[in-house]
């Protein structure tokens, strides 16, 4: 178990360009979730995948911001035409659910700052 | 989603036992009380959860009111290494709806 990895740890981009960020989840864990934090909050939740299907997104999702789980592995999260109010730390979580109650095991986050 | 409310922050001393309150007075019949902690620089990690019972780990214990509508992490004996920012989080054990939906938690300092 090495633990859910996150790619880059930080990303530095200018305002209007794209970025994509890699999260490897644990090996065998069917869902993946993503999470944004901004300074002082707590995650906020974004998009989650059992297996490739996206099952959920949030409002906070615009039409900027896309998920994939192409062969219910890893996960890519795009963000187009960048924002600064996209500066935050992107986070993802994998769980493998036997129940309910599977806990949720988070990387350490790419964190973004567009300037 | 049912809500929780923790104090902003926190301050105990080394060594010493703590005692993290968080109430839930909207708590519902399928919902679960779930407590994550967030270390400097990294992502949250799991620390216990519960129903109804008290529950007890190798990291934490959980103690639950009678009626549910609120509970307590207890840290029997804090380390430097405890300081973090900890979550109490009521998760809908309803199949599909199991995301986890964080506050603003409560920043704990340990003092040396």
């Amino acid at each position: 178990d090495t633990g859910v990895s996150q790619d880059p740890r930080h990303k530095i981009t200018k305002r209007g360009q794209n970025v994509t960020f890699r999260c490897d989840p644990i090996s065998e864990h069917n869902r993946l979730y993503w999470y944004r934090q901004t300074l002082g909050q707590g995650p906020e939740f974004l998009t989650y995948f059992q297996n490739e299907a996206q099952l959920e997104k949030s409002r906070l999702l615009s039409d900027r911001f896309s998920a994939e789980r192409p062969k219910g592995s890893f996960s890519t999260l795009e963000i187009q035409r960048t924002e600064q109010g996209d500066s935050a730390m992107y986070l993802c979580a994998s769980s493998l659910v036997w129940d309910s109650n599977s806990p949720l095991h988070f990387g350490n986050g790419t964190r973004l700052t567009v300037t | 989603d049912a809500k929780t409310t923790q104090p902003n922050s926190m301050e105990s001393n080394e060594e010493e036992p703590v005692h993290l309150p968080c109430n839930h007075s909207t708590i519902s019949g399928t919902d679960y009380i779930h407590w994550y902690r967030q270390l400097p620089s990294q992502g949250p990690e799991y620390v216990i959860h519960g129903l109804t019972s008290n529950v007890n780990n190798r990291m934490a214990s959980l103690a639950i009111a009678e009626d549910r509508k609120s509970s307590t992490l207890i840290l029997h004996r804090a380390t430097l290494r405890d300081a973090a920012v900890y979550y109490c989080i009521l998760r809908d054990s309803n199949f599909g709806n199991e995301k986890l939906t964080f506050g603003t938690g409560t920043r704990l300092t340990i003092i040396p």
